[in-house]
């Protein structure tokens, strides 16, 4: 079974650039998540989708960051423009229901703005 | 706050010696997770422990959980290098499934 993919596994961009971040959940997970870890602190949820809709997006930091799931497929998260403090590892889970199961992580994207 | 706190924040240790590690949190849980992290890899789910249970093994991993002390840990005994990485806790709380973690504990192993 493959697990939760993210690409690109690194981005460099800019400061005012934008970016585009890619997961693709396990198969058949309606519940997909976003966090990021900015450097030194904790891991920080984003937002949850439960397969199109947003069920919770109480961790976005700010209009600057927006995230889809069109389809209840594959998700995207996009920021733009990306600022300085935006630099950090952001990771997408998955899950195949709620209730607190087991959410699966992918690698992570390693995002830098300078 | 509902971060977890993770104890200590970095440890090193020789392979074969046992390594524990200790989160605090501040708020009522469903239930705690542990999840290690190599180095530019992604979380990796280690185990699970429901609010209702005091401690749960997994191979060489021991979890326990105080709920009266808001509180858990993490043992992993004889040690391996390759046990080498970052691991949080993480838990979920109230009615939505997001994971709040802790900010994590470096554990280096030393052949």
């Amino acid at each position: 079974e493959a697990g939760v993919t993210q690409f690109p596994s690194h981005s460099v961009i800019e400061k005012g650039q934008t970016v585009t971040l890619r997961c693709d959940p396990i198969s058949g997970h309606d519940n997909l998540y976003w966090y990021r870890r900015v450097m030194g602190k904790e891991i920080k949820f984003l937002l949850h989708f439960v397969k199109e809709s947003k069920q919770d997006e109480s961790g976005m930091p700010n209009n600057r960051f927006l995230a889809e799931r069109t389809g209840g497929t594959y998700s995207t998260l996009k920021v733009q423009p990306a600022e300085l403090e935006d630099s950090g590892v952001y990771f997408c889970a998955s899950s195949q229901a709620a209730g607190g199961k087991t959410q699966y992580f992918g690698p992570g994207t390693r995002l830098l703005v300078l | 706050s509902q971060q977890g706190e993770e104890d200590p924040q970095a440890l090193s240790i020789q392979e074969g010696e046992n390594a524990t590690m200790n989160c605090s949190y501040k708020t009522s849980i469903n239930n705690l997770q542990w999840y290690r992290q190599n180095s530019g890899r992604g979380l990796v789910h280690l185990i699970l422990i429901r609010s209702n249970e005091r401690e749960k093994h997994s191979g060489r991993l021991r979890v326990t959980l105080d709920t009266s002390k808001k509180s858990s840990s993490l043992l992993i005994t004889a040690s391996r290098a390759a046990d080498t990485a970052s691991y949080f806790c993480a838990f979920y709380s109230g009615g939505y499934q997001k994971v709040t973690f802790g900010i994590g504990t470096k554990l280096q192993v030393i052949p």
